[in-house]
């Protein structure tokens, strides 16, 4: 079963629509939540989460974890033709004697003009 | 400018032939990553070495094998046992303990004929 589940998998708005993008996690030693985005090739770091109920926030993208619930939400205001790109949240988990990321499937964000 | 040097971009092999993808990163990171990306699959994890001359297997090593002679350099060869080796793939690499966030390559296309 997967431990990082993202939805939806593909999303299709209009120029200006806010978006919702959801992650929800099923880990045994949570220590970070990670989101980046991938236009063409190299993913490209957006937020890193540890806290539960403190938003990040970056110009029209914000994003906040809630770890009693396993979940967090990217939120993009006024979307705009450049934010379309897949999505990709991916969680740490502690102890494991190394750094590692385990992937949801991401989600696939189309802004059409 | 530092950062992570996938090459080549684009690759085209027949059926039964070993491929080696390189990776090389001047960002003086210790530890190093290779993952798969397959359309609606999200990244997988292919091995990654923490240290010079030593890797560990992740969730999906089966028909690759790496190398990690000096601390730049993390190639990656597709052997014939990959039985669909036809994906994209990622090289990312991370400072060291205690730190957080994956710095990615931008990616090999491999497509096996």
């Amino acid at each position: 079963e997967d431990k990082v589940v993202q939805s939806p998998l593909s999303l299709v708005v209009h120029e200006g629509d806010t978006v919702t993008l959801n992650c929800s996690y099923e880990v045994t030693n949570f220590r970070s939540l990670l989101w980046y985005k991938q236009e063409k090739k190299a993913p490209t770091f957006l937020f890193m989460l540890t806290s539960s109920g403190i938003e990040k926030k970056s110009g029209r993208l914000s994003s906040i974890l809630d770890k009693k619930e396993l979940f967090s939400i990217l939120n993009i205001t006024a979307t705009q033709t450049g934010d379309s790109a897949i999505y990709l949240c991916a969680v740490e988990e502690a102890g494991a004697g190394s750094y590692q990321l385990t992937f949801g499937k991401g989600t696939k964000l189309s802004v059409i003009p | 400018d530092g950062g992570i040097t996938q090459s080549p971009k684009y690759l085209f092999r027949k059926e039964g032939q070993n491929v080696t993808l390189s990776c090389e990163q001047n960002l003086n990171h210790d530890a190093m990553y290779w993952y798969r990306q397959d359309p609606g699959q999200g990244l997988r994890l292919i091995y990654y070495s923490q240290i010079v001359n030593d890797f560990q297997k992740g969730d999906i090593a089966e028909g690759y094998s790496v190398s990690r002679e000096k601390k730049e350099s993390f190639p990656l060869t597709v052997t014939s046992a990959q039985k669909n080796p036809t994906a994209f793939y990622l090289c990312a690499s991370i400072r060291g303990p205690g730190a957080n966030v994956l710095t990615f390559g931008a990616g090999s296309r491999l497509t096996v004929l």
